[in-house]
């Protein structure tokens, strides 16, 4: 059974950087087909895509946040990361890590079939 | 980006009552319309993938339908599990984007 778990730290400071892994076990994040990426929740609203990667090195980001963001991949470790940097007040959220199945009209990221459980970072003095 | 929009926000209904929830999307996007149920404090769970295909070990009672931009999950008979909020969410191009929810409550 496929299990993602997000780790790192709950609280960061503004203008900071905030980092999170993902651990993937019951499966490789070289397992081709499969791009793996990254989802946030504001506490109370909805759901934004933040980017994933195929394990080859191909990334794409949400274009809102994409000068800001980094996913990268660890495949000795069977990890992916989140790099997020200047951070506001705004980027306060729940941060699930996901994997995506091939699809929608290029074949590019498309449906989350698993999650993490999810991690809440606050960003805050 | 293409832009979702669900309804109703909200609902509140009886256990056994047949649910539906709608999601519209700004421009045509074949049957690439995922549908995904929260329930508080957990992470959300595929239910519905290409419009009408069901997820993995997901109950029978919940199914899917539209194409090009209006979608439908429908629920055949509220269980007390399924209370939970549902989001549409499309796979059609980049960015991937979700409607707003729609949170499903009991009377």
């Amino acid at each position: 059974q496929l299990q993602l778990q997000e780790s790192g730290p709950a609280l960061v400071k503004p203008s900071e950087a905030l980092s999170l892994t993902c651990t993937v076990s019951g499966g490789s994040i070289t397992r081709s087909s499969y791009y793996w990426g990254w989802i946030r929740q504001p506490p109370g609203k909805g759901l934004e895509w933040i980017g994933s990667m195929y394990y080859s090195g191909t990334t794409y980001y949400n274009p809102s946040l994409k000068s800001r963001v980094t996913i990268s991949g660890d495949t000795s470790k069977n990890q992916f990361s989140l790099k997020l940097s200047s951070v506001t007040a705004a980027d306060t959220a729940v941060y699930y890590c996901a994997r995506f199945q091939p699809g929608g009209s290029y074949g590019r990221p498309s449906v989350s079939d698993y999650w993490g459980q999810g991690t809440l970072v606050t960003v805050s003095p | 980006d293409i832009h979702l929009t669900q309804s109703p926000s909200s609902l509140s209904t009886s256990v056994g009552d047949r649910v539906t929830i709608t999601c519209q999307a700004s421009l045509e996007i074949i049957n690439h319309l995922n549908w995904y149920q929260q329930k508080p404090g957990k992470a959300p769970k595929l239910l519905i993938y290409d419009a009408s295909n069901l997820g993995t070990g997901v109950p029978s009672r919940f199914s899917g339908s539209g194409s090009g931009t209006d979608f439908t999950l429908s629920i055949r008979s509220l269980q007390p599990e399924d209370i939970a909020t549902y989001y549409c969410q499309q796979s059609y191009n980049l960015p991937l984007t979700f409607g707003g929810g729609t949170k499903v409550e009991i009377k």
